[in-house]
């Protein structure tokens, strides 16, 4: 099992422009998270999904849409960039409300 | 509003020197209390979950409590390795699909 990527790595934007984080998960898991994470800081939830065609905001959602067609995959859009967006984000996923997170390697997102 | 503290921000032990972190939290109906390691540059990775006041887990060097207010990670005989921050996470009964995250603790276990 490859558990949960994320693709870019890295990303540089200019600000106002959009772009989409890729999120994919092969462990069959139901419930999947979006996160981010800024510096000597811990993780803020910005959308997750309970399931295929689910998805709910988290406490810091604005500036960012969400979708889940399918079981495997979460991507996360950024509408229009803002330097406030600069971050790592993270992807998450796992069996079940009283299961453990998955999460995957990051995306550095660099906004200016 | 589910919250999480977690202190202290920051720990620097000596290898061999044991102690503990601390993970209080607030929150509607604990479902379960989730401990993760994340080495710098790299995500999460899951240690422990408790689930109910009084359990425990142990591993390796690295023991979690629970009580109704309040998580502590001991850690006994730390190595180099051991060096991470330690971030504690609640899931509320009545929230579901949202984990409520710590700002962690960074330990730095020096040779």
């Amino acid at each position: 099992n490859a558990g949960v990527t994320q693709t870019p790595k890295f990303q540089v934007l200019k600000t106002g422009q959009s772009m989409t984080l890729q999120c994919a998960q092969d462990m069959n898991h139901e419930y999947m998270s979006w996160y981010r994470q800024d510096p000597g800081m811990g993780l803020r939830l910005i959308h997750y999904s309970v399931g295929a065609g689910i998805t709910d905001q988290g406490e810091v959602p604005n500036g960012y849409n969400v979708s889940r067609s399918t079981t495997e995959d979460f991507p996360l859009r950024l509408l229009s960039a803002a330097p406030s967006q600069t971050s790592v984000y993270f992807c998450a996923s796992r069996k079940g409300i009283d299961y453990e997170q998955y999460f995957g390697p990051g995306t550095r997102l660099t906004v200016t | 509003e589910d919250q999480v503290t977690q202190s202290p921000e920051a720990l620097r032990l000596q290898e061999g020197e044991s102690s503990s972190l601390n993970c209080s939290y607030t929150v509607s109906g604990l479902r379960g209390l989730f401990w993760y390691r994340q080495d710098p540059g790299k995500g999460p990775e899951f240690l422990f979950t408790l689930y109910s006041a009084g359990e425990e887990k142990e591993k390796e060097r690295l023991k979690a409590t629970l009580t109704k207010k309040e998580s502590f990670l001991h850690i006994t005989a730390p190595k180099p390795e051991d060096s991470a921050t330690y971030l504690c996470a609640v899931q509320a009964s009545t929230n579901a699909g949202k984990s409520t995250f710590g700002d962690g603790t960074t330990l730095t276990v020096k040779p």
